[in-house]
């Protein structure tokens, strides 16, 4: 069975610019989490969404934006990128109800020049 | 305020012998604790996970002790080979409701010949 994918896995954006990262869930997982993984830290929660929505939000600037589609797939998007924003951008899907025990993707690592 | 405090930050074992890690947590809410394993340009991968119900879980080589009064837990690599060497986090959250992970810091693990 295909993990959790995401497309691109590499970016490289300028200052200000806007980027969309995508990810699809494992089959018959139904709620996709987002995270920001800064070199040499740990993932940090950016946005958990299922049936279309939102259910939580980590502390992150209203720059970072989400959205979930019918087939459970999800997009992430920054706006106005920061030099900061340069991470490790991980999607994690999990089962409705055991949102706990979450499977993440090989990421998307963003570069912001 | 770091919910999850992981260490050491890094550990170099010989081949063959234990491996080491240990998290301690401060939210009394948190009744799951997965670790996950983390390879250079990878997305963590689920390790193995425990609840606050037993004191201890094995899975192969890994083993995970858990102290609830202390508020601690720890990852054991028994046996530890090259293939090992990888980063480590611990996290930890509630089964109940959509409470996303929270991560330690992470461990840099080099398992040498």
């Amino acid at each position: 069975d295909a993990g959790v994918t995401q497309s691109p896995t590499h970016l490289i954006k300028t200052r200000g610019q806007h980027v969309t990262l995508r990810c699809s869930p494992i089959s018959g997982h139904k709620s996709v989490s987002w995270y920001q993984q800064v070199l040499g830290q740990g993932p940090q929660f950016i946005f958990q969404y299922y049936e279309k929505e939102e259910r939580g939000r980590g502390n992150f600037p209203d720059r970072f934006s989400a959205r979930q589609f019918p087939n459970y797939s999800s997009e992430l998007n920054v706006n106005a990128l920061l030099l900061g924003d340069s991470a490790l951008y991980l999607c994690a899907s999990s089962l409705i109800g055991k949102s706990y025990e979450q499977y993440f993707g090989p990421g998307t690592r963003l570069t912001v020049t | 305020q770091q919910q999850v405090k992981q260490s050491p930050q890094s550990l170099i074992v010989q081949k063959g012998g234990i491996s080491i890690i240990n998290c301690a947590y401060e939210n009394t809410a948190f009744d799951y604790f997965p670790w996950y394993q983390q390879f250079p340009g990878k997305g963590p991968a689920l390790l193995i996970a425990i609840r606050p119900d037993v004191s201890e879980k094995k899975e192969g080589r890994f083993t995970i002790s858990f102290n609830k009064s202390a508020k601690q837990f720890s990852l054991h690599i028994m046996d530890s080979q090259p293939g090992d060497s990888a980063t480590y986090f611990c996290a930890a959250t509630p089964r109940s409701g959509n409470t996303p992970l929270v991560f330690g810091k992470g461990t840099r693990l080099s398992v040498i010949a």
